[in-house]
């Protein structure tokens, strides 16, 4: 069956830099899109970004545009998310998902169990 | 892009049925049949109960369906169960490539 396992969280102060990975199993990785999606402490489900099956594509919400960078290694069944320039409002729950279809997305079918990100001086 | 919009809590007796709504605009539900619906039980993964607006995963219970009519998506629970209740999410593809879901609908079964 299909999972994801997040990891990479942890305590990091404002302005500087984690990475979270993402490993899959249980389908083809190379032939879905990827995405991360967050909620912060008390608050709902927010969108993060996707990256398209074959990394033609990467698309960002506004709120991490110019500080987050999504990739993928197909070889390794791995997906990473760069965080940059963290800010306190960043502090989440991050969790990996995996799109419903295959070439095209439309939408998340699977999710990880997250990983935690604090952002904290 | 703005949340999509939906009732902060809903409740209803075992038994029962109940509707959540889920309201966006032309750029997100109303334009692309790409809306999903994700039950969250807190401190455990999100799991996916409709995509497509209507399909159901595999396995997944017949009572729950989906449905959409213009800008507002709705997702009905029929048959209402205690492990019914959950946080559920309705989730939208928009015109920027890009995705968006609601503000979360929290579920009591009495």
């Amino acid at each position: 069956q299909v999972q994801l396992v997040e990891s990479g969280g942890g305590v990091v102060q404002p302005g500087r830099s984690l990475r979270l990975s993402c490993v899959a199993s249980g389908f083809t990785f190379n032939s879905y899109g990827m995405h991360w999606v967050r909620q912060a402490p008390g608050k709902g489900l927010e969108w993060v970004a996707i990256f398209w099956y074959d990394g033609s594509n990467e698309y960002y919400a506004e709120s991490v545009k110019g500080r987050f960078t999504i990739s993928r290694d197909n070889s390794k069944n791995t997906m990473y998310l760069q965080m940059n320039s963290l800010r306190a409002e960043d502090t989440a729950v991050y969790y990996c998902a995996k799109d419903v279809g295959i070439a095209t997305p439309r939408g998340i079918s699977n999710w990880g169990q997250g990983t935690l990100v604090t952002v904290s001086s | 892009q703005s949340a999509l919009s939906q009732p902060a809590s809903v409740s209803g007796s075992p038994g029962q049925s109940i509707t959540i709504s889920c309201t966006g605009t032309i750029s997100d539900v109303g334009g692309y049949n790409y809306v999903s619906w994700h039950q969250h039980h807190p401190g455990k993964a999100p799991k996916l109960i409709i995509y497509d607006v209507t399909k159901r995963p595999s396995g997944l219970s017949n009572r729950f369906s989906g449905s959409k009519s213009g800008n507002t998506a709705s997702l009905t629970i029929s048959g209402l169960q205690a492990e019914d209740e959950a946080d559920y999410y309705c989730s939208s593809f928009t015109g920027s490539n890009t995705w968006v879901f609601g503000g979360g609908t929290k579920l009591t079964v009495l």
